[in-house]
C-alpha cells in the first residue's frame, strides 16, 4: 500500500531536548516536504526537498533542520525545541512532475513543555 | 500563486450532492485548481485537479468556469464520512508541489 509514514504520532517533550520526527514514503517519490498546522494559521511549509541531498526552506524554517540522505526518508529535526513549536506536523511526498498532487502522512502531534 | 476564496462553512444533507464553490479571479494561465480535504486532524487528502476542462474521478467532479475565475467541487452523493475541511488551491502544475499554499478552506458538514 502506498503510504507516507510518520513517527512518532504523538510526543510530549520538554524545552531544549532534541528530537527527530521521522518520515518515510514507499512510492519512490522525489519530492518531500514538511508542514506544520496551527489553529487559525492553516498549513505552513517548513522545509522541502526536491531529491536526495537537495533541501530548501519553506515559509517557517526557523528552529528546524532536515536531511535527505535517502530518497525514501526525510526526517525533521528539532535541535532545541521550544513551546512555540508545539504543533501538528505533516510530512508529504509527490513524484517529480506531479505538480500539486501530494500524499500526506497521518500527522505527528508534538507538545513542548 | 493566485489567491482563492472559499466560504467558511457549508452544510449538506446526507445522500445529496455537495457543491463547494471556490473563487480564484486572479488565476494565471499556467495555474491549475487543486482540491484537497482534511478529515478532523488527519493528513490532507488529494481529491482532484484541473486546468480548464471539467474533471471527474471516483471521488468527485470539478467544474471550472470558462473564464477560469471560479470553480465548484461536487461530491455527488455526500456521506457522513465526507464531513471535512475542503481546500481549494491554485498552483502551477509543472515541476513540484512546493508552491502549494493551503488557506482556511470550507468546513463541510454532512447532516444525517
Amino acid at each position: 500500500e502506498a503510504q507516507v509514514t510518520q513517527n512518532p504520532r504523538y510526543l510530549i517533550t520538554v524545552t531544549g531536548k532534541k528530537l527527530t520526527v521521522t518520515c518515510s514514503q514507499n512510492m519512490n517519490h522525489e519530492y518531500m516536504s514538511w508542514y506544520r498546522q496551527d489553529p487559525g494559521l492553516g498549513l505552513r511549509q517548513i522545509y522541502y526537498s526536491m531529491n536526495v541531498e537537495v533541501t530548501d526552506k519553506g515559509d517557517v524554517p526557523e528552529g528546524y533542520k532536515v536531511s535527505r540522505k535517502e530518497k525514501r526518508n526525510f526526517p525533521l529535526i528539532l535541535e532545541s525545541p521550544s513551546p512555540n513549536q508545539t504543533s501538528l506536523y505533516f510530512c508529504a511526498s509527490s513524484r517529480q512532475g506531479a505538480g500539486g498532487e501530494l500524499f500526506f502522512g497521518e500527522g505527528s502531534r508534538l507538545t513542548v513543555l | 500563486d493566485a489567491k482563492t476564496t472559499q466560504p467558511t462553512s457549508m452544510d449538506c444533507a446526507e445522500g445529496r450532492a455537495a457543491n463547494l464553490p471556490c473563487n480564484h479571479s486572479t488565476i494565471s494561465g499556467n495555474e491549475y485548481v487543486y482540491w484537497y480535504r482534511q478529515i478532523h486532524s488527519q493528513g490532507p487528502q488529494y481529491i482532484i485537479h484541473g486546468l480548464k476542462n471539467n474533471e471527474t474521478n471516483e471521488m468527485a467532479s470539478l467544474i471550472i468556469t470558462e473564464d477560469r475565475k471560479s470553480s465548484t467541487l461536487i461530491l455527488p452523493h455526500a456521506t457522513l464520512r465526507d464531513t471535512a475541511v475542503y481546500y481549494c488551491i491554485a498552483s502551477p502544475s509543472s515541476g513540484s508541489a512546493r508552491q502549494l499554499t493551503f488557506g482556511s478552506g470550507t468546513q463541510l458538514t454532512v447532516l444525517p
